[in-house]
């Protein structure tokens, strides 16, 4: 399985601030995503990091709120902007590997005040 | 995104007794259903996995049990161990393209001593 590390791995942020959580693999992948799990909750889907060409989100999930870059096949960025006490979560980036496999990363653990 | 329901919330077992977990899928596009086990303060990891064209998977004390044409997949745990004690998710995800996942609501195993 592919080895994934995400920074930072936790933070304490104000609120109207932004902050940029890093994804990290060992190996190049073709799909990498990123998820979001509020506390005690399942994990949401918020969108796909396509490598050379824009981010596909989910429902409910903006471009604007939610930019994401990957400007090659070990690497992602999710950036939270402009954020409330409702984007305390934990967010989680996962890599495909085969046909349907996906490992996940340890979480960047956001704490907006 | 298509829904899978999870039951039970929770749940409390016996060591050495076993602890099953249900779910059920609408969508019949998906082809691939996967179990994470999830740890506080950790990243999903991968448990086991099972394709539509089996009944059942064993993998040591894990089992997935699943059923076609009810639309329903178990997580069977054997000889369930206070390690085990964590929440389980199920998931699903069919041939979309980038192969995202669909998870359950998770349940939160805790096994007695």
């Amino acid at each position: 399985s592919a080895v994934i590390s995400q920074k930072p791995s936790r933070d304490i942020c104000q609120r109207g601030t932004s902050l940029t959580i890093q994804c990290q693999v060992d190996s190049q992948v073709t799909m990498m995503f990123w998820y979001r799990q509020q506390p005690g909750q399942s994990l949401t889907l918020i969108a796909t990091a396509n490598q050379g060409s824009e981010a596909t989100y989910e429902s409910g999930f903006v471009i604007d709120k939610f930019p994401i870059s990957r400007p090659n096949l070990t690497f992602s960025t999710l950036t939270v902007s402009n954020m409330s006490p409702e984007d305390s979560s934990i967010y989680l980036c996962s890599v495909g590997a085969g046909a349907e496999t996906q490992y996940f990363g340890p979480g960047t653990r956001l704490l907006v005040l | 995104q298509q829904q899978v329901k999870q039951s039970p919330q929770s749940l409390i077992v016996q060591k050495g007794g076993i602890s099953i977990i249900n779910c059920a899928y609408e969508n019949t596009a998906f082809d691939y259903f996967p179990w994470y086990q999830q740890f506080p303060g950790k990243g999903p990891a991968l448990l086991i996995a099972i394709r539509p064209d089996v009944s059942e998977k064993k993998e040591g004390r894990f089992t997935i049990s699943f059923n076609k044409s009810a639309k329903q997949f178990s997580l069977h745990i054997m000889d369930s161990q206070p390690g085990d004690s964590a929440t389980y998710f199920c998931a699903a995800t069919g041939n979309t393209g980038r192969r995202a996942l669909t998870f359950g609501s998770g349940t939160r195993l805790q096994v007695q001593p």
